[in-house]
């Protein structure tokens, strides 16, 4: 069976330091990965999708920038965090044409 | 772009109520997806729905994807204090999912 992992579960970070955040997915080949953030509890945001190693698609501009150095590993990083940054950080899966995506467990990120 | 509208946005019941919630999208979908997020985790998928008129049940769930394919409904049955947490629907838009804003369900014992 198919399992995503996170890592870490929690993180706090000072403004202006570094911030990788790791996404792994077991089970499956050739996922296409994404990352979310959610703020407050409420609503998902899509960051950033990728559908193989190396191709990123972002979907909003930021502070951020995502990574696919292998086909089961997905990275999101950030050189210099804002306060703005803080939240709920999801990662999910799905597989070829299928829009069903699942989640994994979530990063919560507290930038102070 | 693709717009999902979820409603209501909040819910307070009764343990033992039954609950219905809907998401409308500005345009024809052929995938609806319903998610459930339990506080402090990932959301779960409960329930897919392919074909226009389709209904399907998950336990005490029921959703069905509107025959005019611009809507989709949830319905729990006898709700029980683990059904708390944000419910979400969701469909396809291009290589990704558009997500709604959620339904956020709370039962009172």
């Amino acid at each position: 069976s198919q399992t995503i992992h996170q890592w870490p579960a929690t993180l706090v970070q000072p403004v202006g330091s570094p911030l990788s955040l790791e996404c792994t997915v077991e089970g499956t080949s050739n996922p296409n990965l994404y990352w979310y953030r959610q703020a407050a509890g409420r609503g998902l945001q899509l960051l950033f999708y990728s559908v193989g190693i190396g191709q990123i698609s972002s979907e909003v501009p930021q502070n951020l920038s995502a990574s696919r150095p292998q086909d089961r590993q997905f990275i999101l990083s950030s050189k210099k965090l804002l306060l703005s940054d803080s939240g709920f950080y999801l990662c999910a899966w799905s597989v070829g044409p299928s829009y069903e995506q699942y989640f994994g467990p979530g990063t919560r990120l507290t930038v102070t | 772009g693709q717009q999902l509208n979820q409603s209501p946005q909040s819910m307070f019941i009764q343990e033992g109520e039954d609950v219905s919630m809907n998401c409308t999208s500005s345009s024809i979908f052929n995938t609806w997806l319903w998610y459930k997020q339990d506080p402090g985790e990932g959301p779960v998928l409960l329930i897919a729905l392919y074909k226009a008129g389709e209904l399907t049940s998950n336990g005490r769930l029921t959703a069905q994807f509107g025959i005019t394919r611009k809507d989709s409904f949830l319905n729990i049955s006898a709700s029980i204090p683990s059904d708390v947490g944000i419910y979400f629907c969701a469909g396809p838009g291009g290589q990704k999912l558009v997500f709604g804003q959620g339904t956020r369900l709370t039962i009172n014992p």
